[in-house]
């Protein structure tokens, strides 16, 4: 059974830091393709990244809203993908998922609030 | 960006009746459009990809159809159990782009 747990979400003060971290099992995490995508509390869906497997050299793509201060990576041996999350702003408040696109996990609720 | 529109925003259905949603790229996105259905404090789950390939599990009266910039989901014959919010995604380009969801109630 495929399996994703996204933690390390909270309450932070803009311009802080968070990394968020999932935690995968069922599949063969090594060859997948991994993604993050953020719904806001008015409940849009908004793709932030990917990071693609060994075999394509673990590229990495971002949406605008993100790019430069959001960083995700992996640790094929720990089956596990993060997104570091830095200059966070409020509108980068929301629930986080982890997704294979086919399964996703519960999500993380991050709050960017001072 | 690939914009994706989504109609309509909210939809009202009997039991038994059959449904449409239709999701309208920006530009031509090659089938690389996947269907997903929410329902409330969940995560979103995997209907439809490739604009008509039906995910494991997923029951068959839920099917998609659609080429180039226009993409339909089908639910032929209403459940209670299909109440929720359904969304488009395009796969096509990066950034993936998401359509703005359809609420979908029972009457």
């Amino acid at each position: 059974e495929v399996q994703l747990v996204e933690t390390g979400g909270g309450l932070v003060q803009p311009g802080k830091s968070l990394k968020l971290t999932c935690a995968t099992s069922g599949f063969t995490f090594s060859n997948a393709w991994m993604h993050w995508v953020r719904q806001s509390p008015e409940k849009q869906l908004e793709w932030v990244a990917q990071i693609k497997a060994k075999s394509n050299n673990y590229a990495t793509y971002y949406a605008e809203s993100v790019k430069g201060r959001f960083t995700i990576s992996r640790d094929d041996s720990k089956s596990s993908v993060y997104l570091q999350m830095n200059s966070l702003k409020e509108e980068d408040t929301a629930i986080y998922y982890c997704t294979l696109i086919s399964y996703w996990g519960q999500g993380t609720l991050v709050t960017v609030s001072s | 960006d690939i914009q994706m529109t989504q109609s309509p925003p909210s939809l009202s259905a009997s039991l038994g009746e059959t449904v449409s949603i239709e999701c309208r790229a920006s530009e031509d996105i090659y089938s690389n459009l996947a269907w997903y259905q929410q329902k409330s404090g969940k995560s979103p789950q995997l209907l439809i990809y490739y604009a008509s390939s039906l995910q494991d599990g997923v029951p068959s009266r839920f099917s998609g159809s659609g080429s180039g910039t226009q993409y339909s989901l089908k639910i032929s014959g209403m459940q209670p159990e299909d109440e929720g919010v359904y969304y488009c995604l395009q796969g096509s380009k990066y950034p993936l782009t998401f359509g703005s969801g359809t609420k979908l109630e029972i009457k």
